[in-house]
Formats: C-alpha cells, sequence, structure tokens
C-alpha cells in the first residue's frame, strides 16, 4: 500500500530534550515535505526536499533541522524543543513539486 | 511568509445546499490546490489547477484558477453529510507551497 509514515504520532516532552520524528515514505518521491498545523494558521511549511542531499528552508524553519540521506527518509530533528513548538507536524511527499503531495498521519507533539 | 486569506472560516449548512468558498493571495501562485481534512488525519487532495482561468471539476466539486493568479473559489454542490471537515486552499510559488487558514465545513442532515 503507497503510504507516508511517521513516528511517533504522539509525543510529549519537555523543553530543551532533544527530539526526532521519523519520516518514511514508499513511493519513491522525489519530494519530501515537512508542515506544522496549529490553530487559526492552517498547514505552514518549515523544511522542504527537493531531491537526497537536497534540502530548503520552508517559511517557518526556525529551530528544526531536517536530513535527505536517504530517498524514502526525511526526519525532522529539534536540537532543542521549546513550547512554542507544540503543534501537529505533518510530513508530505510527491513525485516533484507539481505532483500530489500525499500527506502523513500527523504527529502532535506537546514541548512543556 | 505569503498570506492566504481564506473565507468563510466556517459554515453551517443543509444538506443538498450549494457551497462556495474562495482564497486571496498578496502574491502570484503558479498552481491553486484545493484540500479536505478529516479529524485526525492528514490533508487530501481534491483538486489542483495549473493555469490562469483553469476551471476544473471533481464529481460535485469545481474550482477555478483566478485570472491574476492571486485568487481561486471551490464551490461544492448539493452537499453530503460526508463534505463534513476542514477545506483548505494552497498555492504553489516556487518550490513551496502556502496554506490557507481552513475553512470548516458542518452538513446539518
Amino acid at each position: 500500500e503507497a503510504q507516508v509514515t511517521q513516528n511517533p504520532r504522539y509525543l510529549i516532552t519537555v523543553t530543551g530534550k532533544k527530539l526526532t520524528v521519523t519520516c518514511s515514505q514508499n513511493m519513491n518521491h522525489e519530494y519530501m515535505s515537512w508542515y506544522r498545523q496549529d490553530p487559526g494558521l492552517g498547514l505552514r511549511q518549515i523544511y522542504y526536499s527537493m531531491n537526497v542531499e537536497v534540502t530548503d528552508k520552508g517559511d517557518v524553519p526556525e529551530g528544526y533541522k531536517v536530513s535527505r540521506k536517504e530517498k524514502r527518509n526525511f526526519p525532522l530533528i529539534l536540537e532543542s524543543p521549546s513550547p512554542n513548538q507544540t503543534s501537529l507536524y505533518f510530513c508530505a511527499s510527491s513525485h516533484g513539486q507539481q505532483e500530489t503531495q500525499y500527506f502523513g498521519p500527523g504527529t502532535r507533539l506537546l514541548v512543556l | 511568509g505569503q498570506q492566504l486569506n481564506q473565507s468563510p472560516q466556517s459554515m453551517f449548512i443543509q444538506e443538498g445546499e450549494d457551497v462556495s468558498m474562495n482564497c486571496t493571495s498578496s502574491s502570484i501562485f503558479n498552481t491553486w490546490l484545493w484540500y479536505k481534512q478529516d479529524p485526525g488525519e492528514g490533508p487530501v487532495l481534491l483538486i489542483a489547477l495549473y493555469k490562469a482561468g483553469e476551471l476544473t471539476s471533481n464529481g460535485r466539486l469545481t474550482a477555478q484558477f483566478g485570472i491574476t493568479r492571486k485568487d481561486s473559489f471551490l464551490n461544492i454542490s448539493a452537499s453530503i453529510p460526508s463534505d463534513v471537515g476542514i477545506y483548505f486552499c494552497a498555492g504553489r510559488a516556487g518550490n513551496q507551497f502556502y496554506f490557507g487558514t481552513g475553512t470548516s465545513l458542518t452538513v446539518i442532515p
């Protein structure tokens, strides 16, 4: 089954404790992206990747890092999480930025 | 970042009624997209528009890419209970995507 998976689905952590949210897709997609969704703000793009080893900042990259060592994986790293990073995070992938994006199920993060 | 103004913020309609929502931007987009998000899930693409003036249908859904490339609308005809959800517009500029704030749709049977 073609899908985008994210782990964990729910995470509660404390300020400053490094964490990684994984994202994996099995569709051989080149383009992958991370978004955060906050009430009243819609989805905002954090980082995106056009292909392996190619990553770029989105609209709200501060406080986040990403890597794209393999085509199927695009982890989101929070080196020192802060409470304002409490949010719902979505990973998405597509064959190119022009094509349909498939979204993962979301990761709900609470930073205390 | 670029701002997408989506309206209305929420709608409560009777089953069978038509629905219209729109999105405007301060900037030009190359692509306009419309997504639907059900509770607890990620957005799912409904319609993609690639050219100014383009009018595209997907079943009971119709969307248009505005001539100025700064706006788009989505119409849903003869609404049914499963149309309930949050609808998002999105625009693509270069390799980046920008989303509207969403329209929450409630359909009353």
